[in-house]
């Protein structure tokens, strides 16, 4: 089983709509939770951190459950630049110890 | 204010020959790391650095590959003889702290052929 793990995707939604999804963690230990955005041929960039009580940031809603030990992103009223590959990253207690999953590929059409 | 500065962007070499990835960490960072990123393995981390000293390059593929930071403000990561399947954009991130943010370069494109 991977570290972390995403749905590939991708998820081609129209605009407007609302998108939502997961990725999973196997370290019951993991510290800390973000979300990355990498757009086509360019660099991640921080999208927001993951807290325990859940975060909102505009459109952006990040999610945290350990129970079930998943972390989730939800963006509402989507936007053609949206679109984008969206990163969970999961801290399992050191920087050597930060797993970045595939990423979840995101189309927004007209 | 600069971001974390690579260089070069792109680059195409011939399979044995020596490749020298460069990095200038964002000023004040700490903690530089550098990546590879493939489509078919996804982000790997190759070498975390702390206050310029080697802290884990348990990702580092092979002795082909090794890394130095001889100051605060630079960093290389060396391949040497490349081979093909070296072939992926290769990042550089810094942080300030080892468990906070991290900011990307825009990364070096390295084919190998």
């Amino acid at each position: 089983r991977k570290e972390v793990e995403q749905d590939p995707g991708p998820f081609n939604v129209p605009e407007g709509a609302t998108v939502a999804f997961n990725c999973t963690y196997s370290n019951s230990a993991s510290q800390s939770f973000f979300w990355y955005r990498q757009d086509c041929r360019k660099e991640p960039k921080l999208l927001m951190s993951v807290y325990s009580s859940g975060n909102e940031d505009g459109r952006f809603t990040a999610q945290l459950n350990r129970a079930s030990q998943y972390i989730s992103l939800l963006i509402r009223d989507s936007k053609l630049s949206d679109s984008a590959t969206y990163l969970c990253v999961v801290n399992e207690g050191s920087a050597s110890k930060i797993i970045f999953g595939s990423g979840t590929r995101l189309s927004i059409r007209p | 204010d600069a971001g974390v500065i690579q260089s070069p962007r792109h680059e195409v070499t011939e399979m044995g020959q020596e490749v020298t990835l460069r990095c200038k960490p964002i000023s004040g960072h700490n903690s530089l790391f550098w990546y590879r990123q493939t489509m078919m393995r996804g982000l790997e981390l190759l070498i975390y650095f702390n206050n310029n000293v080697p802290i884990d390059d348990s990702g580092m593929p092979e002795d082909r590959f090794s890394a130095k930071m001889p100051n605060a403000s630079f960093s290389t990561l060396k391949i040497q003889p490349s081979e093909p399947r070296d072939s992926a954009v290769y990042f550089c991130a810094s942080s300030w702290d080892n468990q906070e943010t991290q900011y990307f370069g825009p990364g070096t494109r390295l084919l190998v052929l």
